[in-house]
């Protein structure tokens, strides 16, 4: 089982749908995070979680909600979205301790997302 | 502010040829830094990172890094190329005390047989 799982892997939506991204981490970390990549931009902090606790909201549209019921699970809900909402939405985590000792972050393989 | 410039957004080599990946900082204090490498289709993969101590740091498939506080770099490595390294490389910075990591463009790299 990886450490991060993310599902699904590959997701079209029309503008007025609304559908929901998951995170699942197994590496008993206490931080959680979506990023946004987009072609030719960096990758761009979207949230962050840090206990079940949202400590970073990087200006991010409120069509996209996320939510986070334990340090293990993440979701991020979708709904009027745009085109060029389309990217690939990466889900990491990371161990806090405190001292930021071991603060790298571990990614799942990432949600391809389509709006048409 | 924080900021993570990487320099060459395409890099070929030839396969067994030497490498160097450009990573230049903008940070008020001593960062964490770290390279980052992502497959096709994959999430990314961390190689290696620097915290404190040794500027040169050793990580994972041969690569080394070496922080330079004069020149705001840290530069990715490594001596011979392999087919299999051919991907997209990332370049981080981490701000202490936040969950804030940002990001450079990536620097895609080809590898010719």
């Amino acid at each position: 089982e990886t450490g991060v799982t993310q599902t699904p892997r590959h997701l079209v939506m029309g503008m007025t749908n609304k559908k929901s991204l998951k995170c699942e981490q197994h590496l008993g970390h206490n931080a959680m995070y979506w990023y946004k990549q987009s072609a030719k931009k960096p990758l761009e902090l979207m949230f962050v979680y840090n206990f079940k606790e949202q400590t970073e909201n990087n200006s991010v549209p409120s069509r996209f909600s996320p939510e986070c019921p334990n340090s293990s699970h993440l979701f991020l809900h979708l709904h009027t979205l745009q085109p060029e909402d389309s990217a690939l939405y990466l889900c990491a985590s990371s161990q806090d301790q405190g001292a930021w000792e071991a603060g790298e972050l571990f990614f799942g393989e990432g949600s391809r997302l389509t709006v048409l | 502010a924080q900021s993570v410039t990487q320099p060459d957004i395409h890099i070929t080599v030839s396969e067994g040829a030497s490498l160097e990946l450009r990573c230049n900082y903008s940070y008020g204090a001593t960062p964490y830094l770290f390279w980052y490498v992502q497959s096709p289709g994959q999430g990314l993969q961390l190689l290696l990172k620097y915290f404190s101590g040794d500027t040169l740091v050793q990580g994972i498939k041969g690569f080394e890094a070496e922080f330079k506080r004069s020149q705001s770099s840290f530069n990715l490595r490594k001596p011979s190329v392999h087919w299999s390294d051919a991907a997209e490389y990332f370049c981080a910075v981490g701000a202490r005390g936040t969950y804030k990591y940002i990001f450079g463009t990536g620097t895609r790299l080809k590898v010719l047989a």
